[in-house]
């Protein structure tokens, strides 16, 4: 089955840029989906199809995808932003989802 | 406004089953394709199943395939997750997320119900 790899964690300071990475093989064709969960929450949709942002979430969060590597991009870090980030995809050949291991973003 | 609220979580002992229900409300529930995720203790999400809106269509995750079985009910707007023969491993807060038919992506959850396997 597909495989998906995110660094466990991600340091950034204030009003700094945070990048956090997913990767997984020839991820640049697959549409990536972003997951944003704060400690004792439910998880919530930030980013989907690689670039769409759902209403209410802020311009500070972008992201990309291609090659083997996507990436979610968050610039003006707050404190806020504190939360584990998870990528998901679709896997054409079991037509599972699949998510990545999740990435824990602290902010300094 | 839509809301998913899952429920039937609780202490249970290894080998017995758990049904877990979701119920659906402030949207079209017919519309959507409905999944559970799970989220063992200090660890990442794990996909667990899915239902397609019309129910025809269902799909279950490596780790609970043969033990697990997922239904809907569109009049009444739920979604169920029969667990059987729980181990220890399957402890975990079960979530449930709406995903419009053929986006790929979950666009609401649920705040999760607790399921503690031990003796």
């Amino acid at each position: 089955s597909y495989v998906l790899t995110q660094p466990p964690s991600v340091s950034v300071a204030p009003g700094k840029t945070a990048r956090i990475t997913c990767g997984g093989n020839n991820i640049g064709i697959k549409s990536v989906h972003w997951y944003q969960q704060r400690p004792g929450q439910a998880p919530v949709l930030v980013i989907f199809y690689n670039t769409d942002r759902p209403s209410g979430i802020p311009e500070r969060f972008s992201g990309s995808n291609s090659g083997n590597t996507a990436t979610l991009t968050i610039s003006g870090v707050a404190a806020g932003d504190e939360a584990d980030y998870y990528c998901q995809v679709w896997d054409s050949g079991s037509h599972h989802r699949v998510f990545g291991g999740g990435t824990k973003l602290t902010v300094l | 406004q839509v809301q998913l609220v899952e429920s039937g979580g609780g202490v249970v002992q290894p080998g017995k089953s758990l049904r877990l229900s979701c119920a659906a409300s402030g949207f079209i529930f017919s519309g959507y394709t409905m999944h559970w995720v799970r989220q063992a203790p200090g660890k990442g999400l794990a996909w667990v199943a899915l239902i397609s809106h019309d129910g025809n269509t269902l799909y279950y995750g490596d780790s609970v395939k043969g033990r697990v079985t997922i239904s809907r009910d569109n009049f009444d707007n739920t979604v169920n997750l029969q667990i059987n023969s729980l181990r220890t491993e399957d402890t975990a807060v079960y979530y449930c997320a709406r995903e419009l038919e053929g986006s790929l992506y979950m666009d609401v959850w649920g705040k999760g119900t607790t399921v503690t396997v031990s003796s």
